[in-house]
């Protein structure tokens, strides 16, 4: 069984700039979350996304970052304008509808300069 | 709210048992789950507690859960270095849906 796909596995902007990031999850499941995780720290949680409707974004900063889950499937995160401390990886989790076990993709490594 | 707390470093010796201790202030958890997170790499699912049981043994892996302080632990038996990463304890719990709180991360290192 394939894993949570991520890419681009690294990316180097400089701040003011955008930036995306695309998810992948496991075939089947309904759930999918976006964390970020800033260097020394534990992940946060940004949005959680049942199919294609959005569960928790109350952590998501919205002045800059959205995401979105168009058909259920894959997602998408996008921040713009970028800030120096937007630096950290981004990873995605999804878990089967209803349960508390997520998986996790292999992060993006975002490097604001 | 929710806060889970760990030791940041723990260095044993190869053969060894390693324990990595974790406490958390949410009375109500619902699992309670351990990562691995080795350099440049995502979180691999290790093993995970639902928060009625007092212990899960998997392999080498033994979950020890004190609900009355709070106290979560993961003991590695026969350490190897191919276990030297960083550990994460999480939570779920209820009212917060399938988020999963996490703490800071443990560092283990494995020395020969």
């Amino acid at each position: 069984e394939a894993g949570v796909a991520q890419s681009p596995r690294y990316k180097i902007i400089e701040k003011r700039q955008s930036v995306a990031f695309w998810c992948n999850p496991i075939s089947g499941h309904a759930t999918l979350y976006w964390y970020q995780q800033i260097l020394g720290q534990g992940p946060k949680l940004l949005i959680q996304f049942q199919n294609n409707g959005v569960v928790d974004d109350s952590q998501l900063p919205k002045d800059r970052f959205s995401a979105e889950r168009l058909k259920g499937v894959d997602s998408t995160l996008k921040i713009q304008p970028a800030k120096l401390e937007d630096s950290a990886v981004y990873l995605c989790a999804s878990s089967w509808r209803g349960s508390d076990t997520q998986y996790f993709g292999p992060g993006t490594r975002l490097t604001v300069l | 709210g929710e806060d889970v707390e760990q030791s940041l470093f723990l260095s044993v010796r190869e053969g060894d048992s390693s324990v990595i201790n974790c406490t958390y202030t949410d009375s109500s958890s619902t699992y309670l789950y351990w990562y691995k997170q080795e350099p440049g790499a995502g979180l691999q699912l290790l093993t995970y507690i639902f928060s009625n049981m007092d212990m899960k043994q998997d392999q080498r892996l033994t979950v020890l859960l004190n609900k009355k302080d709070k106290h979560l632990s993961l003991r590695i038996a026969d350490t190897q270095t191919g276990d030297s990463a960083i550990y994460f304890c999480a939570e779920t719990y209820k009212g917060g849906g399938n988020k999963l709180t996490f703490g800071t991360g443990t560092q283990l290192k494995v020395e020969l």
